[in-house]
């Protein structure tokens, strides 16, 4: 079955500053890549995905850039505001099969 | 337009005791997901309906847990007797297209705590 990797697991950065997190997977049929969101207290919220037709994607201040190839792909948030503090996931599915998720990093922008 | 409701919020028992959780999901969504999230982990899908069939509970323990989604709309999960690594956070999730498709909407999920 699919496997994704995650990293780093936490992340601290100055607010204004860039945070990148990285996921690996390793089916290569995989063809869908979400990203979640969660606060605290919440569920996780779709805050972007890519197919792996697109090699990047890009949404006001969050983009995800895709590897097939190496079988990685990337969430980058510019400007990160107090707001962006929460739990980040990705995620991949192969048609037809189930979505398997990343173990998500922490990321505290810090004001 | 709501959201997919999940009840209890947070749920306090004893090992061996049982738990049963409610979800609603979107109106109109086929497909339902239970995950379980572990503290620090992200979410494992426990079992997925489409409509009022299940398309996947391989993952479900089934010794323990039951799922079922009568009538293809609400859906309860039930652990019977629970144990201290069942302590998670247990999201319901619902999505508008069948077969793997689509967007996943989630609850804000039902925290239980087995002592």
């Amino acid at each position: 079955g699919e496997n994704v990797e995650q990293h780093p697991s936490t992340l601290s950065v100055q607010e204004g500053d860039s945070a990148v997190i990285k996921c690996t997977y390793s089916d290569s049929a995989s063809n869908y890549f979400p990203w979640y969101k969660q606060e605290l207290g919440k569920g996780p919220q779709l805050i972007i995905d890519i197919r792996s037709n697109v090699g990047e994607k890009k949404d006001q201040r969050i983009a995800v850039t895709l590897n097939k190839t190496a079988k990685h792909f990337s969430l980058h948030i510019t400007e990160t505001q107090p707001e962006d503090s929460a739990v980040y996931f990705c995620a991949a599915r192969a048609a037809g099969n189930k979505l398997t998720f990343g173990g998500g990093t922490r990321v505290l922008v810090k004001p | 337009e709501a959201g997919v409701a999940q009840s209890p919020r947070y749920k306090i028992i004893e090992k061996r005791q049982s738990v049963a959780f409610w979800c609603n999901p979107i109106s109109g969504h086929a497909t339902l997901y239970w995950y379980q999230q572990i503290l620090g982990q992200g979410p494992k899908l426990l079992i997925q309906f489409q409509n009022n069939g299940v398309v996947d509970d391989s993952q479900l323990p089934k010794d323990r847990f039951s799922a079922e989604r009568l009538k293809g709309v609400d859906s309860t999960l039930k652990i019977q007797p629970a144990k201290l690594e069942d302590s998670a956070v247990y999201l319901c999730a619902s999505s508008q297209m069948t077969g793997n498709n689509g967007e996943l909407f989630f609850g804000e999920g039902s925290r239980l705590t087995v002592l």
